[in-house]
């Protein structure tokens, strides 16, 4: 299956930024997210939790809803520009979404 | 502190062979499930290989065609990725990962920590 994401959100600073994952159903329910900034390796941000998502940086959070997974910043900083990968499992290979390339402006 | 350093990138022409190395700290192998990925320049993440803390459940990428082969020393707390047939799309940076503890269920890790990756370019 995939994993589909936006190319591009804007969000101001301060403000709440929102980035969506679509996918089956069942993979959805244990999606992981990272962050990776230009030149930088990925940083996982919200883990896969069996009680549901856990955020491993502060302001980061995540939810799932039917096939949608939603990573949600918290006032947001210029410092969160970044591309935003979220990650599932497809029987025995990780997939990864397309990323999400997040302005702050 | 927990650290995971790759090396054994390169140049390398079609067809040749390399064998990647990712040195682990600050942790005990023995006690995690591990991965390699791969990012293209200017591309999204992709999955290579995954390798579970004794080996018993190892996956690699369909679109590999079995010339990859994940591998690991616990005793030198090192993973590695024989890479053979090589083909310029294989150019990429390629992450050493560390996945769940083991005693979890496989096949639903997160990945809580990178290396810095090693570059590998295959010419054509």
């Amino acid at each position: 299956f995939e994993l589909t994401q936006p190319p591009s959100v804007s969000v101001s600073p301060g403000q709440t930024a929102s980035i969506s994952c679509s996918g089956d159903q069942s993979a959805i329910k244990y999606v992981s997210w990272y962050q990776q900034k230009p030149g930088q390796s990925p940083v996982l941000v919200v883990k896969h939790h069996w009680k549901g998502p856990s955020g491993i940086l502060e302001r980061f959070s995540g939810s799932n809803s039917g096939n949608t997974a939603t990573l949600t910043i918290s006032g947001t900083q210029t410092l969160d520009e970044a591309v935003y990968y979220c990650q599932a499992w497809d029987s025995r290979t990780v997939v990864f979404g397309g990323g999400t390339k997040l302005t702050v402006l | 502190q927990v650290q995971l350093v790759e090396s054994g990138g390169g140049l390398v022409k079609a067809g040749g062979s390399l064998r990647l190395s990712c040195a682990a700290s600050g942790f005990a192998l023995s006690d995690y499930y591990m991965t390699w990925m791969r990012q293209a320049p200017g591309k999204g993440l992709e999955f290579v290989s995954y390798s579970t803390h004794d080996e018993n459940i190892i996956y690699h990428a369909v679109s590999l065609k079995g010339r990859f082969t994940i591998s690991r020393d616990n005793a030198r707390n090192s993973l590695y990725l024989q890479m053979n047939s090589l083909a310029a799309d294989d150019t990429a940076t390629y992450y050493c990962a560390r996945g769940s503890s083991r005693g979890q269920p496989p096949g639903y890790d997160s990945f809580d920590t990178w290396g810095r990756g090693t570059m590998v370019t295959v010419s054509s």
